[in-house]
């Protein structure tokens, strides 16, 4: 089966663009996570969905940050407008249900902020 | 609140040598303990888990980890390192009640021949 795919794996912007990422989770996994790894650092969480609902998005800085996943497959993250500590790694990861089940993670986007 | 931490930045090994990556935690209630591993430009990959009952569990490509619920560590293990283990390796914790999953700061595994 197709993995978690992400796009686009590279995008490079000037700070105060906009800038947005994309994730198509494997098929049939209604929770889905964005992660933010900033270099030579752990996974920060973003947000977490439950089919289309966040259920958690404690941690998305919402002045310039959202998300969004229609219909409960695709999700789109967006960053308007990016500033340079903005520049990392965005990780998208699924899963089938909570709980103890293992997150399968896209390759990333990797986002540079000039 | 949930933490992870991995206190090692860098662990070195001879190939062929035993490895340990350390990993303690603090989360409450019972937790659910996971091993990954990052190869560069490569999003994580799963290794191995541990939820419940015997507390060494066996992972992918030779990984072992040891869970201890006094020491509220769970040490990734490898009784025989092979140069191509090299890789960053993160803890993550997630308690039984919530889906959060936390990620230690990663500890950087270097094999040499």
């Amino acid at each position: 089966e197709a993995g978690v795919v992400q796009s686009p794996r590279y995008k490079i912007i000037e700070k105060k663009q906009p800038v947005a990422f994309w994730c198509n989770p494997i098929s049939g996994h209604n929770t889905l996570y964005w992660y933010r790894q900033n270099l030579g650092q752990g996974p920060e969480l973003l947000i977490r969905y439950e089919n289309e609902e966040a259920v958690d998005d404690s941690q998305l800085p919402k002045d310039r940050f959202s998300a969004e996943r229609l219909k409960g497959v695709d999700s789109t993250l967006k960053i308007q407008p990016a500033e340079l500590g903005d520049s990392a790694v965005y990780l998208c990861a699924s899963t089938v249900i909570s709980g103890a089940n293992v997150l399968t993670f896209g390759a990333g986007s990797r986002l540079t902020v000039l | 609140a949930q933490s992870v931490a991995q206190p090692e930045d860098q662990v070195n090994v001879a190939e062929g040598n035993p490895l340990t990556v350390k990993c303690t935690y603090s989360v409450s209630g019972n937790p659910y303990l996971f091993w990954y591993v990052q190869y560069p430009n490569r999003g994580l990959q799963f290794l191995l888990k541990y939820i419940t009952g015997d507390n060494l569990v066996k992972g992918s490509y030779g990984f072992e980890a040891e869970f201890n619920k006094s020491q509220t560590s769970f040490h990734l293990k490898k009784p025989s390192a092979l140069v191509s283990d090299s890789a960053l390796y993160f803890c993550a914790v997630k308690d039984n009640q919530g889906g959060k999953l936390i990620f230690g700061q990663g500890t950087e595994l270097s094999v040499k021949p």
